[in-house]
């Protein structure tokens, strides 16, 4: 079936350690591809978006990621991350021709001091 | 700008009721607004698509009957849960898509908490 597969659902750093969450698709064609962050008590909030173009996306926060065509992926990075960065992490991608947004699972990151 | 609001933020109803959550737009005009429902520790699942002024476009498995959509207006969509049962209890999410250059971005409402009991 198709979907969208992050490997990592829990993630614990120390502040200052890098950051990269894994995001795989499996839909063919042209997708759009997002990561979201829903921040404790808080609602989704876009990180960033790949549409076309430069395949590295700046994002805000710190946060990039880079789409890879050839492997199917979106991974997110941020080479140091903080304590406020502690939240729940979500890829989605809208596959070519539809308005759909299809979520991973999301992967929890928890930032200690 | 984008702020999307839902109402009521949660709420508990007894087995057989129907309830309403309201998803607005407050800054902008949404042409397209999105129903989700995220169980605990699981992903968003895509309920429902609609537009405004027409019927709404349910995902496979979604009763229809069950969870009735209405978009009347450009900012406002509401989904009513008929009938609830406890398996209905979950976290209820909208988003709202307007037009221009934010035609591809979805902004999302702080959700809805129903427990059904």
């Amino acid at each position: 079936a198709q979907s969208v597969s992050q490997h990592n659902h829990h993630v614990i750093l120390s502040e200052a350690a890098s950051l990269e969450l894994g995001c795989n698709y499996s839909y063919g064609g042209t997708v759009n591809l997002f990561w979201y962050v829903q921040y404790p008590g808080q609602h989704l909030q876009l990180l960033l978006k790949y549409f076309s173009g430069d395949p590295l996306v700046k994002g805000i926060k710190g946060f990039e990621a880079e789409f890879i065509k050839s492997k199917f992926s979106f991974n997110l990075r941020k080479p140091s991350v903080q304590w406020s960065d502690t939240a729940e992490y979500f890829c989605a991608v809208t596959p070519g021709g539809t308005d759909k947004l299809i979520f991973g699972t999301g992967t929890r990151l928890q930032v200690f001091p | 700008g984008a702020v999307v609001s839902q109402h009521p933020s949660w709420v508990i109803c007894k087995s057989g009721t129907s309830v309403k959550i309201e998803c607005r737009s407050l800054d902008f005009q949404a042409t397209t607004m999105f129903w989700y429902r995220q169980f605990p520790k699981q992903s968003l699942m895509l309920m429902a698509t609609s537009n405004e002024g027409s019927k709404a476009t349910y995902e496979q498995g979604v009763e229809k009957d069950k969870f009735l959509i209405n978009h009347a207006s450009l900012t406002l969509s509401t989904l009513t849960v008929t009938s609830a049962h406890p398996e209905d209890s979950s976290f209820y999410i909208c988003s709202a898509r307007g037009g221009g250059r934010s035609y591809n971005e979805q902004f999302f409402g702080p959700g809805t908490r129903l427990t059904v009991l």
